[in-house]
């Protein structure tokens, strides 16, 4: 079973909109961690937001926040103001228990686009 | 800021050669990863290390070996490429901090 689903596998949003960007996942771990990525057409991967399964409240960074429902088990991104540079390909990830060195399990992505 | 670079952007082999994707960070990192990305699939993990001569197995490991001689330098092998390893390969690096630090990829084709 996929341990990270992204339902969207493209999205459209006009300029200055707010978005949300879909994103569940599956673990029975008490403690993990939830990151997203966004991936421009360059290629790189460049580090978003996190959330701890413990984290009381949604994290935000600048005009990203996450809505966290961890009775739900989705950690949805939501980009305020959308703009042109928030073209890009996004990537939700979960990071299962302590010991795991860090091993993130990526979703399929979204491709966003965002029109003039 | 933490500085992952990969020796090329862009790199076309063919069938049968040995290819070597070479990944160096300056941030003194424990952990490497070697990840593939393709259309649809997302990334998967091929191989992880967590310290100087040190790795493990990622989700799809096959065709695929890694070196990791020095600390700053994560190094993947395809042995013998195939068509189908044709992908983009993303490096990443992670320390104490929650976030892994990803390099700027290599798209590879094998022809």
């Amino acid at each position: 079973a996929q341990k990270i689903t992204q339902t969207q596998p493209g999205m459209f949003v006009q300029e200055k909109e707010a978005v949300t960007l879909d994103c569940t996942y599956d673990t029975s771990d008490q403690s993990y961690g939830l990151f997203w990525y966004k991936q421009p057409s360059s290629g790189e991967m460049i580090f978003l937001i996190y959330q701890g399964s413990y984290d009381e409240q949604n994290a935000t960074e600048g005009r990203y926040s996450l809505n966290f429902q961890k009775a739900r088990k989705s950690a949805n991104l939501v980009i305020s103001a959308s703009q042109l540079g928030d073209s890009a390909m996004y990537f939700c990830a979960m990071r299962e228990a302590e010991g795991s060195q860090g091993n993130l399990i990526f979703g399929k992505g979204t491709k966003l686009s965002v029109k003039p | 800021d933490v500085k992952v670079t990969q020796s090329s952007r862009y790199l076309v082999k063919r069938t049968g050669e040995k290819v070597f994707l070479e990944c160096v960070q300056d941030m003194d990192h424990e952990n490497m990863f070697w990840y593939r990305q393709d259309p649809g699939l997302g990334l998967r993990l091929i191989y992880f290390s967590y310290d100087v001569k040190m790795k493990e197995k990622g989700d799809i490991p096959e065709g695929y070996s890694v070196s990791r001689e020095k600390k700053e330098r994560f190094s993947l092998i395809l042995e013998s490429a195939s068509t189908n390893q044709t992908s983009m390969y993303l490096c990443a690096t992670k320390e104490s901090s929650y976030e892994q630090y990803f390099g700027p990829g290599t798209r590879l084709t094998v022809t």
